[in-house]
């Protein structure tokens, strides 16, 4: 496709369950980035990847949070036994540049909308 | 830790009025800032990208400055129009920690018709 990809848009489950979340970059773009936007605020940094390799997972809030990017191409992330404080709007962002050249702009996907019942 | 500001919060305007949003952030050591708007429901749309070493970056109606010395950066919009309804954010990339974009909350922006 043209632009960032993320699936579900729209994603509900009980608390305790296991979610996963998936992001399709844009075509040939090496970094992807996580974010997490809470109702009414700006995005916070989750975590990145360059190709395969997660770079900086430092914005992860708990252990209970994992992503992956195996083929550097789609990536999923997972959260596990989830809890209320979770609800929230999860973006994912993919950017041509390579790592060292910060001068790219990062192109956002509509992310998924998260409700933890 | 890079903190970023947007004031107003919230903004209501006229059709055709001119209108300026300000976003601030406390370390200016950051390779660029970046300019989003972000419809209800919907992902974040890159409307203008500055760099460090750059003073502004024009789109269309809109107008992006940068003073880096002085951690501010303004979104001017020109003839604003209904269409122009939506939250705008601004990010900067820090130099420390530059894998990330660091977010202010946001200007929810009304266009009265």
């Amino acid at each position: 496709g043209a632009g960032v990809s993320q699936s579900p848009r729209y994603k509900v489950a009980k608390r305790g369950q296991d979610v996963a979340l998936r992001c399709d970059p844009i075509s040939g773009h090496v970094s992807l980035f996580w974010y997490q936007q809470a109702l009414g605020q700006g995005p916070e940094f989750l975590t990145y990847f360059q190709n395969e390799a997660q770079l900086d997972k430092s914005g992860l809030p708990s252990d209970r949070f994992f992503a992956e990017r195996p083929e550097g191409s789609v990536s999923t992330l997972k959260i596990q036994r989830t809890q209320q404080e979770d609800s929230a709007v999860y973006l994912c962002a993919s950017s041509p540049e390579a790592t060292g050249f910060f001068n790219q702009p990062q192109h956002f996907g509509d992310g998924t909308r998260l409700s933890i019942l | 830790k890079q903190e970023v500001t947007q004031i107003p919060a919230a903004l209501s305007v006229p059709e055709g009025e001119n209108l300026v949003l300000n976003c601030s952030f406390t370390d200016s050591a950051i390779y660029n800032l970046q300019w989003f708007r972000q419809d209800p429901g919907k992902g974040l749309t890159s409307l203008l990208l500055i760099q460090s070493s750059q003073r502004e970056q024009t789109s269309g109606r809109l107008n992006a400055s940068l003073d880096k010395s002085s951690g501010r950066s303004t979104l001017y919009i020109a003839a604003s129009q209904p269409g122009d309804s939506a939250t705008y954010l601004c990010a900067v990339r820090p130099v420390s920690g530059g894998n990330k974009l660091v977010f202010g909350a946001g200007t929810i922006l009304r266009v009265k018709s």
